[in-house]
């Protein structure tokens, strides 16, 4: 596809309700970052995807965070149990490959409201 | 411990004049220090970016001036203008490693006109 989309674009949801966030990456590329902004708190990066592997989860805030990918392409984040905290912006970026060359591209984000 | 630093918050600017955005890191393994973006409803964009072996880029209006020694970056823009209206982020990562972006708390800028 021409960039990066993530959907849905809004989502609302009560407390303690389960949420998937989706995300599809440019066309061919192999590493995909998810990514979460808050209000006044900048970007925090959550997991990444070298292909299907995560290597590092190291910024997922808690055992109801977690995310997968498949086929190398399309990947879920979900958040189980949600809590008001939980309330963001939830961002994606693909590169073409990670590392020294490669610029991410950013999708414009899943706002997530948790009531 | 916030390893980029940013400053101001928030700033206002006459058009016409010149915005200038600072940042401090922690981690003298970052390789790479890019500015990011972000217009309300978007994802961040990459605008410009530096490596620690140059001391300045400049693209257009906007110039990257960095100072390896005291571990500081500043964006710059020239002839500030209503459009360049956003939040930007500076950020830093070591390429290297893991490409992992560590990114400032942003500053909103607002260009009146």
């Amino acid at each position: 596809g021409a960039g990066v989309s993530q959907s849905p674009s809004n989502k609302v949801t009560e407390k303690g309700k389960d949420v998937e966030l989706r995300c599809d990456p440019i066309s061919g590329h192999t590493a995909l970052y998810w990514y979460r902004q808050s209000l006044g708190q900048g970007l925090e990066f959550l997991i990444y995807f070298q292909g299907n592997s995560a290597p590092d989860k190291s910024g997922l805030p808690s055992d109801r965070f977690s995310a997968e990918r498949t086929g190398g392409s399309v990947s879920t984040l979900t958040i189980q149990r949600t809590q008001q905290e939980d309330s963001a912006v939830y961002l994606c970026a693909s590169s073409l490959v990670r590392g020294l060359i490669s610029e991410q591209f950013f999708g414009p984000g899943t706002r997530l409201t948790v009531l | 411990q916030q390893q980029v630093k940013q400053s101001p918050q928030s700033l206002i600017v006459q058009k016409g004049g010149i915005s200038i955005i600072n940042c401090a890191y922690e981690n003298t393994a970052f390789d790479y220090f890019p500015w990011y973006q972000q217009f309300p409803g978007k994802g961040p964009a990459l605008l410009i970016a530096i490596r620690p072996d140059v001391s300045e880029k400049k693209e257009g209006r906007f110039t990257i001036s960095f100072n390896k020694s005291a571990k500081q970056f500043s964006l710059h823009i020239m002839d500030s203008q209503p459009g360049d209206s956003a939040t930007y982020f500076c950020a830093a990562s070591n390429r290297n490693r893991d490409d992992k972006i560590i990114f400032g708390k942003g500053t909103r800028l607002h260009i009146l006109p």
